[in-house]
């Protein structure tokens, strides 16, 4: 069974700082996503990483991805009070039909001026 | 640019009733996914669609049930409600499979 860790479930951190998002898989897969979602709202995605070594970049956000440790890492740079949100990463196992996502528990991120 | 379209975004019953949740997929998607999400929780996968046909299967009670129609919408159908059924319900559409997933608004469901 394909288990997805992230740490730390919940982060309180100052604009102007750096961190860091962890997202630990349990078995091979084909994709690894990273969501955001607001209070109530829907998950949007913000990245997509699909091979050993990937590094996406949007804004203060980059994501990364080491299929060999099955570690994703989400930095957030120069943190700003808009990004305060929940961050989801979730995995696509190895198979060949429309797999259902497996997701982490969630990184509560409340980012105060 | 079109989004996942949802409907209702909102819908109380009561312990026992029946619920039909609607799903319209982004044009030219053909692959639907339906999650469920507690208060608190991440989502959980339900079931999927590709191409009208049943894909995978993840937690959906047999309570539960869905189908996928020619127009590639997908209706979610769950019967004798139960107070944990209360949760946001997820429609998700992708351009195919191992595509991105992208999310509806979500229906909010709450079972008295």
């Amino acid at each position: 069974e394909l288990k997805v860790e992230q740490n730390p479930l919940f982060l309180s951190m100052q604009e102007g700082k750096n961190y860091t998002i962890y997202c630990n898989y349990s078995t091979t897969s084909d994709r690894l996503y990273w969501y955001r979602q607001d209070p109530g709202k829907s998950l949007e995605s913000l990245f997509v990483l699909l091979s050993n070594g990937a590094v996406k970049q949007e804004g203060r956000l980059m994501a990364s991805l080491d299929t060999k440790a099955r570690l994703s890492t989400l930095h957030i740079t120069a943190a700003v009070h808009d990004l305060s949100a929940t961050y989801f990463c979730a995995v696509d196992i190895v198979g060949g039909g429309a797999d259902g996502l497996t997701f982490g528990k969630g990184t509560h991120l409340i980012i105060q001026p | 640019a079109a989004g996942v379209i949802q409907s209702p975004r909102h819908l109380i019953k009561e312990k026992r009733e029946t619920a039909t949740l609607k799903c319209y997929p982004i044009p030219r998607h053909d692959t639907v996914y339906w999650y469920q999400q507690g208060p608190g929780q991440d989502p959980q996968f339900l079931i999927s669609f590709y191409e009208k046909m049943q894909s995978d299967k993840g937690s959906i009670p047999d309570r539960f049930s869905a189908q996928q129609f020619s127009d590639y919408h997908s209706e979610l159908n769950m019967s004798s409600l139960e107070l944990g059924d209360s949760a946001l319900y997820f429609c998700a559409s992708s351009p195919g499979l191992k595509e991105t997933q992208y999310f509806g608004p979500g229906t909010r469901l709450l079972v008295l």
